[in-house]
């Protein structure tokens, strides 16, 4: 089965610089989805970011990238420029082929943003 | 722009007690789903609607019960509430399946504690 590791349970950094979020997942498919997911306190969840695996090229959004590298199955994602409206839980998420194409979570990543 | 709205946002329910979370997008999506956050934990599923007329068993369904009641609407019953069941839980939508790599969208979620 499918599993989304997010090692990180909590990080920081100063407000206007870069971090780098991690997240790894273990599976044997080639063809499948990755996400990041960011929950802030208001709790609704909203899509970041999304890497088709078969792109080589790796997911931009505005100052959000991936770093998406297949062989090692590892999905980062790098905030540039950080904002306080950044803090927030964020979340990775796999498709998954085994569990009917349902999403395995990771456990997630709380960003604090210091001003 | 509603998106997807949840009721209630909190509850208290007593161990035995029974309750309906209600969830209703105004999206036009086709596939909806009821997940569960708990601390430390991603998300899980508990049951999801492809589309109107199906639905199936996610990863966690023992203790609970959905209805697709229309497009617009998916319930999700506590017939007898358990502590274990204590969580925040979340209902989702999307336009299509997931199996597609398809962007969820999320209510704000319910809050509910059983004593």
């Amino acid at each position: 089965a499918q599993t989304v590791t997010q090692s990180q349970p909590e990080m920081s950094v100063q407000e206007a610089e870069t971090v780098t979020l991690s997240c790894t997942y273990d599976t044997s498919e080639s063809d499948y989805y990755l996400f990041w997911y960011k929950q802030p306190p208001s709790r609704q969840m909203i899509l970041v970011i999304r890497q088709e695996a078969y792109k080589q090229q790796n997911a931009t959004e505005n100052r959000f990238s991936v770093n998406f590298q297949k062989a090692a199955k590892s999905f980062s994602l790098k905030i540039s420029d950080s904002q306080l409206g950044d803090a927030a839980m964020y979340f990775c998420a796999y498709r998954s082929e085994d569990s009917n194409y349902q999403l395995i979570w990771g456990a997630g990543t709380k960003l604090i943003i210091k001003p | 722009n509603a998106g997807v709205t949840q009721t209630p946002k909190f509850q208290v329910l007593k161990t035995g007690q029974s309750m309906t979370l209600q969830c209703a997008q105004d999206m036009n999506h086709n596939s909806m789903y009821w997940y569960r956050q708990d601390p430390g934990m991603g998300l899980r599923l508990i049951y999801y609607s492809a589309s109107e007329g199906t639905t199936d068993k996610g990863e966690v369904p023992n203790g609970y019960n959905v209805s697709r009641l229309n497009k617009r609407e998916f319930s999700l019953r506590l017939e007898s509430a358990a502590p274990s069941q204590t969580s925040v839980y979340f209902c989702a939508s999307s336009e299509l399946p997931t199996a597609r790599g398809e962007k969820l969208f999320f209510g704000s979620g319910t809050q509910l504690s059983v004593l």
